[in-house]
């Protein structure tokens, strides 16, 4: 059975740091595109980062130079480093398996989400 | 960067009756080389993370009820509840995923009337 199991949101002050963890089992990560979309309070579906491959990233422009997405294939996990924190940034995570090898792909499963607040 | 609009942004049905979500993509979504539209639906019921419904416009995941249809191809894209049941009270978004950034619609809320 595949699960997404997300961690590592919280709390934090405008210009901080966190680091979101995605546990992945019942599948081989590194073989399927991956993604984190977000979800701000009351709002859509918004599309972060993704990672396929041989490592082939992509960002968003609201994030780009300021969060970084990897995997960690002998823990089967995903991350997201995000660093220059804004409030704008405040949302429920999402870690996202893609039904195929890039994320040219529907998102077959989902996290649970975990919740990132930035506020002073 | 592709954009999505839907309509409309909300819909009250009654049970048992049609309702229809239309999706909009600003450029087309059809790869010629392969015929396929890269295009899906995604259903969002409160406190829950989305779930897969339609993908490749009209192809229903695996458990998804028969009530639940995808159609168009291009640019205009509609997704079908033929016999609205009580548990399809959510939010229903679609996504482009042919060009990087993904790009999902800003959804559509279904109600029971």
């Amino acid at each position: 059975e595949v699960q997404l199991l997300e961690s590592g949101g919280g709390l934090e002050q405008p210009g901080g740091s966190l680091r979101l963890s995605c546990a992945a089992s019942g599948f081989t990560l590194s073989n399927y595109g991956m993604s984190w979309v977000r979800q701000a309070p009351g709002k859509g579906l918004e599309w972060v980062s993704n990672i396929y491959g041989s490592s082939s990233t992509y960002y968003a422009d609201s994030v780009k130079g300021r969060f970084t997405i990897s995997r960690d294939t002998s823990k089967n996990s995903l991350y997201l480093q995000m660093n220059s924190l804004r409030v704008e940034d405040t949302a429920v995570y999402y870690c996202a398996k893609h039904s195929g090898a890039n994320c040219y792909s529907p998102v077959d499963y989902w996290g649970q989400g975990t919740l990132v607040t930035v506020s002073s | 960067d592709i954009v999505m609009t839907q309509s409309p942004d909300s819909l009250a049905v009654s049970l048992g009756e049609r309702a229809t979500i239309n999706c909009k993509s600003s450029q087309s979504v059809l790869y010629n080389s392969n015929n396929k539209n890269y295009f899906a639906w995604y259903q969002q019921k409160p406190g829950q993370p989305p779930k897969l419904l339609i993908y490749w416009a009209s192809t229903r995941e695996s458990g998804v009820p028969e009530r639940f249809s995808g159609s168009g191809s291009g640019t205009e894209f509609t997704l079908t509840i033929s016999s609205l049941q009580a548990e399809d009270v959510a939010v229903y978004y679609c996504q482009q995923y042919y060009n990087m950034p993904s790009t999902f619609g800003p959804g559509t809320k279904v109600d029971i009337k």
